[in-house]
């Protein structure tokens, strides 16, 4: 069965600093690959995705997540934080597009300015 | 625009009553879905929908129940039989066409 692991429930960045936030992922088959960014008492909002296309990939607001299939992989990153970046961040896997989405338990990311 | 719309915001009830939170989409989605969001338990889902008429149970459905009458609506109930009701709730929309799912802004659920 597929899952995902976000190693880091919390991550403090100053601004202007990179961003990391580390996803690995597990499936029996090639994933689809997703971020979601969720602001407090809001829903969560497609960042970004991986649907087997080219390994980079770019999102909204700056960030982008590389697909590393031999390292089972697919962390987010942003040159340089800004304090609208703070928010609470998901990684999901559905490697079949279909009902069976599953969710990392999400990373919130603190901006210090 | 389309997307999904959840109502009310914020919903206060006291204990031993049922509640049904709203969940409507414009997106001409199939699937439909229902999580629960506790801190620092990320998403758990509750029931799901792939067609009207016909729903399946996900990892925590027992309190709960939904109907999907209609492609545009799914409503979910709390019922008085859920020992933890207080939450936020999300639904989301998917279709085989599109890569993802669609959130809506989340009901959160206190119960006094």
């Amino acid at each position: 069965a597929q899952s995902v692991t976000q190693l880091g429930s919390h991550v403090s960045v100053s601004e202007g600093a990179l961003v990391l936030l580390r996803c690995n992922y597990s499936s029996s088959v090639p994933p689809y690959l997703f971020w979601y960014v969720q602001y407090p008492n809001q829903g969560l909002q497609l960042l970004l995705k991986y649907t087997s296309a080219a390994t980079l990939v770019k999102g909204i607001n700056g960030f982008e997540a590389e697909f590393k299939k031999s390292e089972t992989s697919f962390h987010l990153t942003k040159p340089s934080a800004h304090m609208s970046d703070a928010a609470e961040y998901f990684c999901a896997v559905n490697p079949y597009n279909n009902n069976d989405m599953r969710f990392g338990a999400g990373t919130r990311l603190t901006v210090k300015p | 625009d389309g997307g999904i719309t959840q109502s009310p915001k914020y919903l206060f009830r006291k204990e031993g009553q049922n509640v049904t939170l709203s969940c409507e989409q414009n997106l001409n989605h199939d699937a439909m879905y229902w999580y629960r969001q506790d801190p620092g338990q990320g998403l758990r889902l509750i029931y799901y929908s792939q067609i009207v008429n016909d729903f399946q149970k996900g990892d925590i459905a027992e309190g709960y129940s939904v109907s999907r009458e209609k492609k545009e609506s799914f409503p979910l109930t709390v019922t008085s039989a859920q020992k933890n009701p207080t939450a936020f709730y999300l639904c989301a929309s998917s279709s085989r066409d599109s890569y993802g799912y669609t959130f809506g802004s989340g009901t959160r659920l206190t119960i006094v």
